[in-house]
């Protein structure tokens, strides 16, 4: 079955702290993986999209790695700002049909001051 | 550009109301699709359209009705609201998930059927 699993469901961390959000995945044959930020009330925006071949992509202070052969994937926020408060969605696209793409329920991060 | 455009941003129905949540992209995108997204679980896919003239039913689709008349369009139909259809609901388009490009999302409609 293809699924999608993300830990922490939730997160509090301080201003300027870093933080690491992971992203477990048994979606296959697999296309790519992309991570989306979700400010409350708002819609998912895309942060960065990794194909098989990618083990690394940056946006800014979002860096994303994916290791295809045990399907992990993280998401790093550096410097962590209190912006950055919002839900983080992984999202993994199978290589097949039109009706492909597998959402995580999300980690929720708090940035405190 | 607007990018995915939803409306409304809210609505409150009574059961057994009808409605229709639109949504209409800017981007050329053949690719549509609704979803929605309730807590503690990931987005659900309503309905999908592959291009004008042309829809197919996603994972959750009983009591939704959808139509692809134009490429920019795709009005999400509810034919008589249940409160099971309390929800936000997020319309998507993108070129074919199969192609590495992202997919853009609309606003959003928060729905509560009492």
């Amino acid at each position: 079955k293809n699924q999608v699993e993300q830990s922490p469901q939730s997160l509090i961390i301080l201003e300027g702290k870093n933080c690491t959000l992971q992203c477990n995945y048994t979606v296959s044959p697999f296309s790519n993986l992309r991570w989306y930020k979700q400010d409350t009330g708002r819609g998912p925006v895309s942060l960065t999209i990794m194909t098989f071949s990618e083990n690394t992509k940056s946006n800014g202070r979002y860096t994303a790695t994916l290791d295809a052969d045990t399907k992990q994937s993280s998401l790093h926020i550096t410097a962590s700002q209190l912006s950055d408060s919002a839900s983080y969605i992984c999202v993994v696209s199978a290589r097949t049909g039109a009706n492909n793409l597998f959402f995580g329920t999300g980690t929720r991060l708090t940035v405190i001051p | 550009n607007a990018g995915v455009t939803q409306t409304p941003k809210f609505q409150v129905l009574k059961t057994g109301q009808s409605m229709t949540l639109q949504c209409a992209q800017d981007m050329n995108h053949e690719y549509m699709s609704w979803y929605r997204q309730d807590p503690g679980m990931g987005l659900r896919l309503i309905h999908y359209s592959v291009g004008a003239g042309i829809t197919d039913q996603g994972e959750v689709p009983n009591g939704y009705n959808v139509s692809r008349s134009t490429t920019e369009d795709f009005p999400l139909r509810l034919l008589s609201a249940a409160p099971s259809q309390t929800s936000v609901y997020f319309c998507a388009s993108s070129y074919m998930p199969t192609m590495n490009t992202e997919a853009f999302f609309g606003q959003g409609t928060r729905l509560t059927v009492v």
